[in-house]
Parts: structure tokens; C-alpha cells; sequence
């Protein structure tokens, strides 16, 4: 699974419910990355944290928040405050240089 | 704010042959990283091959291979012997070498290149 992993793979939600995408690493990697891609797109950066309780904005932050309360895990809520979250979340990790390892992505649909 | 350009939507090569994808970007930093990630129907990114701005040789992973022109600020890739395996969605995607906040940012991507296998 290149050492990390995100769950479920595909999700469901209603209009005005948040949600929770789940993912975990098992690298001891201290960097961890949201990023979101639309039909067509490339990825867009929506969280990413360093260390333990600190995380930044990305490009596309509104409606959405995370939280880093453990080194290996890494959650994103999406918030019935997000506009348009029809879309495939992908996180990724890495060690304090520069490469990014991606894990396999969770397809998430509003109903 | 760095810009990636990827002006090729599609490619299609023969199988066996080699084929280029291009890749241009936008930026004020001397210092940076670039990287072309794969993504095949599965939709998991896959490293492709990575490259740092400050090193003249161009990088080389058994049959991909880029052509790195900093001044033009372009970064190719080059594809050898091309098989079906090879048929994905690929990204060109830039990283600041610099650290903000105590870390470092994200990366930042291009829309893609389907490179489509012909048998």
C-alpha cells in the first residue's frame, strides 16, 4: 500500500451532512497532504500539516477542515459549508524533503 | 504563485516506440523541485521520475527520462520503448525548494496528458 492508506474508497453523502475521509501512514512521516481532483484536472491542494497539531491552508481550504492530533493520521472533514464536494480525494506523505507518496484515493459523490 | 502548463490534453504512440510529453512552468524561485507523477485507470499517482533545479543532469529512471531546460523553464518527458502498461493520465507538478511556516507547501500540478498505447 507504499505505506499509506485511505478509507473507504468510495463515498456517499447527503446535501448538508460533513463527512470524514480517513488517512493513515505507517512511514513515520512527519509532512501529510489533502489534495482534491476534478474530471479533467490536476490535483489542488486543499490541507497539509508538518508536524502534530499544526496544519496550513491550501489553495482551495474553504469548507473543509482537518485536524493532526497523531503523527500517523491525518483526517479531512468535509463540511456542509463546501459548495461543490462531488470530487476523488487523494492524501499524500513525505519525509521533511521533497517527494510526495500518494495514497489510493477515496471517490466521494453527494446525493 | 507558480503555474504548471501541460499543452498536450492527449498523446498517442505505438507501442514500442517513444513518445515526449511536455511540461512547462512559471517562476520567480531558482531553487525548486519538479516531478511527473502517472495515473492510471486505478486513479492511484505513481512517481514517474523526479528532478531538482539545481542539478544540471537530467534525470533518468530505466526508460523514462526528462529533458530539463531551466532557462526556458520546461521539463519533458521522454518515454522509450513505450508499453501498454504505460497507459495512463501523467502530471508534471512543481515544489518549492523553500520552507514557509516551518514546512513545506504542496505541490503544485498541471491538468494532465492521457497518453494513449496503440498495440
Amino acid at each position: 500500500d507504499g505505506g499509506i492508506t485511505q478509507s473507504p474508497k468510495y463515498l456517499f453523502r447527503k446535501e448538508g451532512q460533513n463527512v470524514t475521509l480517513s488517512c493513515e501512514q505507517n512511514l513515520n512521516h512527519d509532512a501529510m497532504y489533502w489534495y482534491r481532483q476534478d474530471p479533467g484536472q490536476g490535483l489542488r491542494l486543499i490541507y497539509y500539516s508538518q508536524i502534530v497539531n499544526d496544519f496550513q491552508k491550501g489553495d482551495i481550504a474553504e469548507g473543509y477542515s482537518v485536524s493532526r492530533e497523531k503523527k500517523e493520521s491525518f483526517p479531512l472533514t468535509v463540511t456542509s459549508a463546501q459548495k461543490n464536494p462531488t470530487a476523488f480525494y487523494l492524501c499524500a506523505r513525505s519525509t521533511r524533503s521533497d517527494t510526495q507518496y500518494f495514497g489510493p484515493g477515496t471517490r466521494l459523490t453527494v446525493l | 504563485a507558480q503555474t504548471v502548463t501541460q499543452s498536450q490534453p492527449e498523446m498517442s504512440v505505438q507501442e514500442a516506440e517513444t513518445v515526449t510529453l511536455s511540461c512547462t512552468y512559471d517562476t520567480s524561485e531558482s531553487d525548486y523541485y519538479l516531478f511527473w507523477y502517472k495515473q492510471p485507470p486505478s486513479r492511484q499517482m505513481i512517481l514517474v521520475i523526479r528532478q531538482e533545479a539545481y542539478k544540471q543532469q537530467n534525470a533518468t529512471e530505466n526508460r523514462f527520462s526528462v529533458n530539463f531546460q531551466k532557462a526556458a523553464k520546461s521539463f519533458s518527458l521522454k518515454i522509450s520503448d513505450s508499453q501498454l502498461g504505460d497507459a495512463a493520465m501523467y502530471f508534471c507538478a512543481y515544489r518549492s525548494a523553500l520552507e514557509t511556516g516551518g514546512g513545506a507547501d504542496g505541490l503544485t500540478f498541471g491538468k494532465g496528458t492521457h497518453l494513449i498505447i496503440q498495440p
